[in-house]
């Protein structure tokens, strides 16, 4: 079965900084990969999705993720943080026969410090 | 326009009682989704389906139940078998129950014990 590791649980940057979260998979093949930002007590919201093709894939919001196979991460990356994008970031993985439910990494928080 | 709609928000639960949370969408898409989410665990699969009346086990459905008698609806009975179900409970769907897609996500509910 697939996994997803998203090693840091809490990322702290200064307002304008760049951002990079980073998203390892385990899988034999190359999986479907998403990330997902999620703010306090509501819904996730899709920022990208990388299903073949170029490996830089760009999103909403300003974010992009690139997808290196050679070392199965989907890093997720923006070049200036802004206030607004505290939130929690959740990458996802779907790969496999069978059922098509995602499997999602354990969450990255991010705080944006003025 | 077309979303998925979780009802209610909040929802508090007394020991021994079966409580439901209502999933309802108007995307007109074929596979829905009830995901678990604690915090530092990310979102764990409780049940899936990928079509009207048929409905599949994810990986933590004991002390859950659940139906799919109309495209539109999802709805999950948190029953008094699951001893801590303390959580934020999240439905998602997607359009096509055969391929790997972003999931929509409604804004979740909060289950608390009483």
């Amino acid at each position: 079965a697939q996994s997803v590791t998203q090693p840091d649980i809490h990322i702290t940057v200064s307002e304008g900084a760049s951002l990079e979260l980073r998203c390892n998979y385990s899988y034999g093949a190359t999986p479907y990969l998403f990330w997902y930002v999620q703010s306090p007590g509501q819904g996730l919201q899709l920022l990208l999705k990388y299903f073949s093709g170029d490996t830089l894939v760009q999103g909403i919001k300003g974010f992009e993720a690139e997808f290196k196979r050679s070392q199965s991460s989907f890093n997720l990356r923006k070049p200036s943080v802004h206030w607004s994008d505290a939130a929690e970031y959740f990458c996802a993985v779907g790969a496999g026969t069978g059922r098509r439910a995602l499997t999602f990494g354990s969450g990255t928080r991010l705080q944006v410090q003025p | 326009d077309g979303g998925i709609t979780q009802s209610p928000k909040y929802l508090f639960r007394k020991e021994g009682q079966n409580v439901t949370l209502s999933c309802e969408q108007n995307l007109n898409h074929d596979a829905m989704y009830w995901y678990r989410q604690d915090p530092g665990q990310g979102l764990r699969l409780i049940y899936y389906s990928q079509i009207v009346n048929d409905f599949q086990k994810g990986d933590i459905a004991e002390g859950y139940s659940v139906s799919r008698e109309k495209k539109e609806s999802f709805p999950l009975t948190v029953t008094s078998a699951q001893k801590n179900p303390t959580a934020f409970y999240l439905c998602a769907s997607t359009p096509d129950r055969d391929k790997y897609q972003p999931q929509h996500f409604g804004d979740g509910t909060r289950l608390s014990i009483l």
